[in-house]
Formats: C-alpha cells, structure tokens, sequence
C-alpha cells in the first residue's frame, strides 16, 4: 500500500510564524502535490511537483513556497503566516502515468494560525 | 477551464437504499475518473476508479462512466450509515493534474 506520512496532525502557529509542513511517500511516486481544504471550496491546489528540485504553481500559491531537495520529501512553507491560512493541508502523491494513476492522500494536517 | 460539477447535497437516503452520486465533467479529453470517500475530518480515500465506458462494480459500490455524456457517477447499495461522508469525484484528462468536484454529502440515516 501506498503510504503518504505528514509530519504533524495538528499545528498551532501565531501569525508571522515560519511554519514547515512536511510530507514523505515511500513509493517512489514522481509526483507530489499540496491541496489546502476549506467548507464549501473543496480542495484547491497550492503547488505540484513532477521531479526533484522540480516545482509548479497550482491554483493558490501565494504566500506559499516548496521545497523538493529529495524524491520522497515535498515541503509547503508558509513564510510569514496568516489567519488567512488555518485551513487542513493535504499532500498527496502520484506516478507520472497520469491515465492510471490517482492521487494518494495523506492524513492532512489541520494547522491553526492564531 | 476544466471543471467538475457535483450537487453539494446533503444527500439522505434511508439504510438499506441505492446511493446514488453524480459527477459532470467539461474536458472531453478526460481518461481516468475516480471516486474518493472523505469522512469529516478525515483525508480523501480512494474507493474507485473507472477509465471505460460503462460499469465497474466492486463490492457494493459500482462505478458507472458515460464519456459521450460526459458523466460519471457511484452506485451504492445497501446504504450504511458508516457510508455517510462526502463523496469526491476526480478527473483526469492530459495533464499532471487532476481535476476534484466540491464533493456531495451523503448522510444514510437509520
């Protein structure tokens, strides 16, 4: 099975924070994603990444940075946070047959910024 | 743009009924469909995935794809009320990303 691991369930940062949120497949997954999730605006992506080192911008990223240094690591940074970003963060991971291939999901992380 | 349009809800259906979600997609390119469950609180489940025409039945749930219609959707039977979550459809046409519908909740009520 799939395993997609975020490195904390719950996080509470105060505004201005540097927050690191991580996330570690152990499947050798080319593709790596950061979905932040809130009531009534579903799943909403943040940035992707296809390779290592490699990094796309998704629907929402700013005021997000990531970081791909190692292929089963996909970091989201919140450089300065914002109330604006308590929400639940979602990685997820896929191999690049992208006729074939879903998105698996890790545990999320529900992060309070207060 | 790509879009992926499922009726929010709630959707509540006694125990023991047929569920039945719906997902409309706007890329007619799209090849890959899945079906994920989300319990409250919870992170995104894969359940299903169709990629032909047609039906896929797994258990008690079916798959059922209509590309020439453009609509997707998930059977299923004999409700539980352990199957009451959000139900989210995802799309998959030509690029590395996938498309989500905002989900439909379904409550199955004793």
């Amino acid at each position: 099975d799939v395993k997609v691991t975020q490195s904390s369930r719950y996080l509470v940062k105060r505004t201005g924070e540097k927050v690191f949120l991580e996330c570690v497949q152990d499947m050798d997954h080319e593709n790596m994603f950061w979905y932040r999730q809130d009531p009534g605006l579903g799943l909403r992506l943040i940035y992707f990444s296809y390779d290592v080192k490699m990094k796309e911008k998704g629907d929402i990223p700013e005021g997000y940075s990531v970081s791909r240094e190692k292929k089963e690591r996909f970091s989201l940074i919140l450089e300065s946070a914002s109330t604006n970003q308590t929400s639940m963060y979602l990685c997820a991971s896929s191999t690049p047959d992208r006729h074939n291939s879903p998105l698996h999901f890790g545990n999320g992380t529900r992060l309070t910024v207060t | 743009q790509k879009e992926v349009e499922q009726n929010s809800g709630p959707l509540s259906v006694p125990e023991g009924a047929i569920a039945s979600l719906n997902c409309t997609y706007s890329d007619r390119v799209s090849q890959s469909f899945f079906w994920y469950r989300q319990y409250s609180g919870k992170s995104p489940e894969l359940i299903m995935s169709i990629y032909s025409n047609g039906d896929k039945e797994d258990g008690r749930f079916t798959a059922q794809l209509n590309k020439a219609s453009q609509y997707v959707s998930l059977l299923i039977r004999d409700s539980q009320p352990s199957d009451s979550a959000t139900y989210l459809c995802a799309v998959w046409g030509g690029s590395y990303i996938p498309t989500f519908g905002r989900g439909t909740s379904l409550i199955v009520h004793p």
